[in-house]
């Protein structure tokens, strides 16, 4: 099955600690994203990468890194510098120039 | 000008009745515009996109109705079923000088249809 996998799906975090969600596709989608969610809000860009071994920062980038070794891989960092990082965190990916973006399912991190 | 405003915020509708969101924006270089549907804990789905050089799209119950010179695009469920129950994203696409198309999303709306 093609599609785009997270883990996990849920986390919590102690504060002060840094964690790392993952995000997988096999879709051989060249473009990568990293959204955050929360109540009642749309969706939030924290970084993005177009190909591999670049990257490029979102609207909301403080406090988060990301790395884009592999095509099918685009980690993302949450570091003690985000103040408020509980959310629900969304990955995506597409083709490059293309609008159309397939999301996998989220990771729920709170923050104890 | 990046910014695309969605409404209502929230709606309740009946089983068999039409459920209307409506979202408006501003930037005339938005070239794409799909909706995306989204169930609790679950990431969201494409649902449908326009282009603008159309009016309407129909895929089965689901329309997008888009109007150009007024800078607005509507999504239309009619015969709304318990199973619509979802939030929904309007979004806009804009191609950028990296040759990416940033997508830029409304608020959501929680559709809520009462059996």
């Amino acid at each position: 099955d093609g599609g785009i996998t997270q883990s996990p799906k849920y986390l919590f975090r102690k504060e002060g600690q840094n964690v790392t969600l993952s995000c997988e596709q096999n879709l051989n989608h060249d473009a990568m994203y990293w959204y955050r969610q929360d109540p009642g809000q749309g969706l939030r860009l924290i970084y993005y990468s177009q190909i591999v071994n670049d990257f490029q920062k979102g609207d909301i980038a403080e406090g988060y890194s990301v790395s884009r070794e592999k095509k099918e891989s685009f980690p993302l960092t949450v570091t003690s510098a985000q103040k408020n990082p509980t959310a629900f965190y969304l990955c995506a990916s597409s083709m490059t120039g293309e609008g159309e973006q397939f999301f996998g399912p989220g990771t729920r991190l709170t923050v104890l | 000008q990046q910014q695309v405003k969605q409404s209502p915020q929230s709606l309740i509708v009946q089983k068999g009745g039409i459920s209307i969101i409506n979202c408006a924006y501003e930037n005339t270089a938005f070239d794409y515009f799909p909706w995306y549907q989204q169930f609790p804990g679950k990431g969201p789905a494409l649902l449908i996109a326009i282009r603008p050089d159309v009016s309407e799209k129909k895929e089965g119950r689901f329309t997008i109705s888009f109007n150009k010179s007024a800078k607005q695009f509507s999504l239309h469920i009619m015969d709304s079923q318990p199973g619509d129950s979802a939030t929904y994203f309007c979004a806009a696409a804009i191609p950028m000088d990296t040759g990416r198309r940033a997508l830029t999303f409304g608020s959501g709306t929680r559709l809520q249809v009462q059996p």
